[in-house]
């Protein structure tokens, strides 16, 4: 199993672009996430998905977008980047309530 | 009051000495604990997961889980240079919502 794997790597975007981070666990986990992690600080929940057509916010939803058509795939869509964005995105996921939480690898974002 | 809460340190300690990491949560109907430990640059993997009050032990790793007080701790015995690392705490707390809540994290130091 590679588990969860999230593409891009790293990614630099300028002002006012768009792009999909993608996600993907083969793990057929209901239970999927999409966090933000600032240099030095915490994980900040941005949407999550409990089953494919289900999705919800987080903490910090504003300026992204989610969608759930299989149960493999997560995407994470930046609308309109903005300098406030650049910060490392983790996609997780797991199979249930009270169940671990498997991480991917992660995406490094720089917004200019 | 932030609903997990942890000391952000750093918390230094020498080589083959006890580190404790300690976690408060703020909500007593929740059921799963978890501990995640996340080196520099890298993502959060899983070290040990608790369910019930007490001790739980694997390897070098103990937690402990007083929910009575809404405590739970992290102890590494033995610690080494490669323990270095933040350590998040994460909660499934009552709340509905269907997502861990993490702790800042703890940095943790070991001396050589």
């Amino acid at each position: 199993n590679a588990g969860v794997t999230q593409t891009p790597k790293f990614r630099i975007l300028k002002i006012g672009q768009s792009m999909t981070l993608q996600c993907t666990q083969d793990m057929n986990h209901n239970y999927m996430y999409w966090y933000r992690q600032d240099p030095g600080m915490g994980l900040k929940l941005i949407y999550y998905s409990v089953g494919a057509g289900i999705t919800d916010k987080g903490e910090v939803p504003n300026g992204y977008n989610v969608s759930r058509s299989t149960t493999e795939d997560f995407p994470l869509r930046l609308e309109l980047a903005a300098p406030s964005q650049t910060s490392v995105y983790f996609c997780a996921s797991r199979r249930g309530e009270g169940e671990t939480q498997y991480f991917g690898p992660g995406t490094r974002l720089l917004v200019l | 009051q932030k609903e997990v809460e942890q000391n952000s340190g750093p918390l230094s300690v020498p080589e083959g000495a006890i580190a404790s990491l300690n976690c408060t949560y703020s909500d007593r109907g929740s059921q799963s604990f978890f501990w995640y430990r996340q080196y520099s640059g890298k993502s959060p993997e899983l070290i040990m997961s608790i369910y019930s009050n007490g001790d739980k032990e694997d390897g070098r790793f103990t937690a402990q889980l007083n929910k009575a007080s809404q405590y739970v701790s992290l102890l590494i015995r033995d610690s080494q240079p490669s323990d270095s690392a933040t350590y998040l705490c994460a909660v499934e707390l009552d709340t509905g919502r269907r997502a861990l809540t993490f702790g800042s994290g703890t940095r943790l130091q070991v001396q050589p």
